[in-house]
């Protein structure tokens, strides 16, 4: 079963502007990590941010952690066209290192 | 550095077939794991196995097993192949006690 929920389902911007997706998880977790995956292809993983942060950066993309609300948002800045990709949350379902995935988010980014 | 291999990139079956998927960790990464992905979903948890040994199995039916071998490679197998089993066929490695894992880019396996 999915752990996270991913929202929006899709989004769609312009080049240059900034996209933000949200991630809601259900069980307590040690870390939550954001993945990329372009057109059904292998994940490539983005970030990940502990339990114990509040916020993470990493180049364009800018994650933050509410343990008490349970969720989750990634921010990718000054969008390109090449960030155009699904997007995926994953939690470690307590401590185990099964990751657990949410549904997702389809970013289109529009030259 | 060589990355997750898997192989083969795509398979067609029929329904009742067995069919075996294989995969190669990134070089020293002793953990490896396995996710199916059904259009439209996120990567859903199947096995994990580190050292040889299983360390972790999802919510999937019995004809879903796999093994890892000396050299850290896994293969995956399902029997009794149905319709529902077409999906994206993803293997990932990473290090010990270390929640970052590589992911191979996929066997796309499709059930006629």
């Amino acid at each position: 079963s999915q752990q996270g929920e991913e929202d929006p389902q899709a989004l769609s911007i312009q080049e240059g502007e900034n996209a933000t997706m949200n991630c809601s998880y259900k069980t307590s977790i040690n870390n939550l990590q954001w993945y990329r995956q372009n057109s059904g292809r292998g994940l490539v993983h983005l970030i990940l941010i502990r339990s114990n942060e509040r916020e993470k950066h990493s180049g364009r993309l800018r994650v933050t952690l509410d343990t008490s609300k349970k969720s989750s948002s990634l921010l990718i800045t000054a969008s390109r066209a090449a960030d155009t990709a699904s997007y995926f949350c994953a939690t470690d379902a307590g401590g185990s290192e099964k990751l657990v995935f949410g549904k997702g988010t389809k970013l289109t980014v529009n030259p | 550095d060589a990355g997750v291999t898997q192989s083969p990139t795509h398979l067609i079956k029929t329904r009742g077939q067995h069919v075996t998927l294989r995969c190669s960790p990134i070089s020293g990464h002793k953990s490896v794991s396995w996710y199916q992905q059904v259009l439209g979903q996120g990567p859903q948890f199947i096995f994990q196995y580190y050292e040889k040994e299983e360390r972790g199995r999802g919510n999937f039916p019995d004809r879903f097993s796999a093994r890892q071998f000396p050299n850290y490679s896994s293969e995956l197998n399902v029997n009794a192949l149905l319709l529902g089993d077409s999906a994206l066929y993803l293997c990932a490695s990473s290090l010990p006690n270390y929640n970052e894992q590589f992911f191979g880019p996929g066997t796309r396996l499709t059930v006629l």
